[in-house]
């Protein structure tokens, strides 16, 4: 069964600029997750979609950060514009959905450098 | 405020000792899982506690869920250097996930 995939794997960009992440879930999962893990913590959840539609997106920076799940597939996570504290690695995971037990399935995670 | 607490934060010890690693909370979950997580990769499931009080075993390493579904601890025995990495815990509640900062354990040879 193949797992999470996500790219780029990493990204270096400067302040101020833009960049995109991408996310293709394990097939079948209704539950995607985007969390930002910065050196030395656990991962924060960004936002969680239920297929196509957002459960949780109460710690997304909504002035920079955007994200969309289409056709509750593949999902997308922007930053615009892009500052320091921002560097960090970027984890997508889903998982079934489909009840109380949910095991999460991470990718490998995208790696962004703001300099 | 971070929501659970996982203590100690990092963990140094020789091969072939036994450790704990604490996770706690105020809150109650519906469940508790345990995280181990290697540089460049993301985390890996290990266990999932879903009854307060409930033990799990993976070889080496037990698990036990707090009888308030509050708090958790992960006990590995005659540790190896196989077992370095960053180990999580996140409790399930809402249908949410949200994890601790992590125990940072690295086994000497």
């Amino acid at each position: 069964e193949a797992g999470v995939a996500q790219s780029p794997r990493y990204k270096i960009i400067e302040k101020r600029q833009s960049v995109a992440f991408w996310c293709n879930p394990i097939s079948g999962h209704a539950t995607l997750y985007w969390y930002q893990q910065i050196l030395g913590q656990g991962p924060k959840l960004l936002i969680q979609f239920q297929n196509n539609g957002v459960v949780d997106d109460s710690q997304l920076p909504k002035d920079r950060f955007s994200a969309e799940r289409l056709k509750g597939v593949d999902s997308t996570l922007k930053i615009q514009p892009a500052k320091l504290e921002d560097s960090a690695v970027y984890l997508c995971a889903s998982s079934l959905g489909s009840g109380k037990i949910e095991a999460a399935f991470f990718g490998q995670g995208t790696r962004l450098t703001v300099v | 405020t971070q929501l659970l607490e996982q203590s100690p934060q990092f963990l140094s010890i020789q091969e072939g000792e036994n450790l704990t690693v604490y996770c706690n909370s105020s809150s109650v979950f519906s469940s508790l899982q345990w995280y181990r997580q290697e540089p460049g990769e993301g985390p890996v499931l290990l266990v999932t506690v879903v009854t307060g009080g409930e033990v799990k075993k993976l070889k080496r390493l037990t698990f036990q869920f707090g009888d308030a579904r509050k708090d958790s601890s992960l006990h590995i025995t005659a540790a190896q250097p196989g077992d370095t990495g960053l180990y999580l815990c996140a409790g399930v509640r809402d249908d949410k996930i949200i994890f601790g900062k992590g125990t940072r354990l690295h086994i000497l040879p």
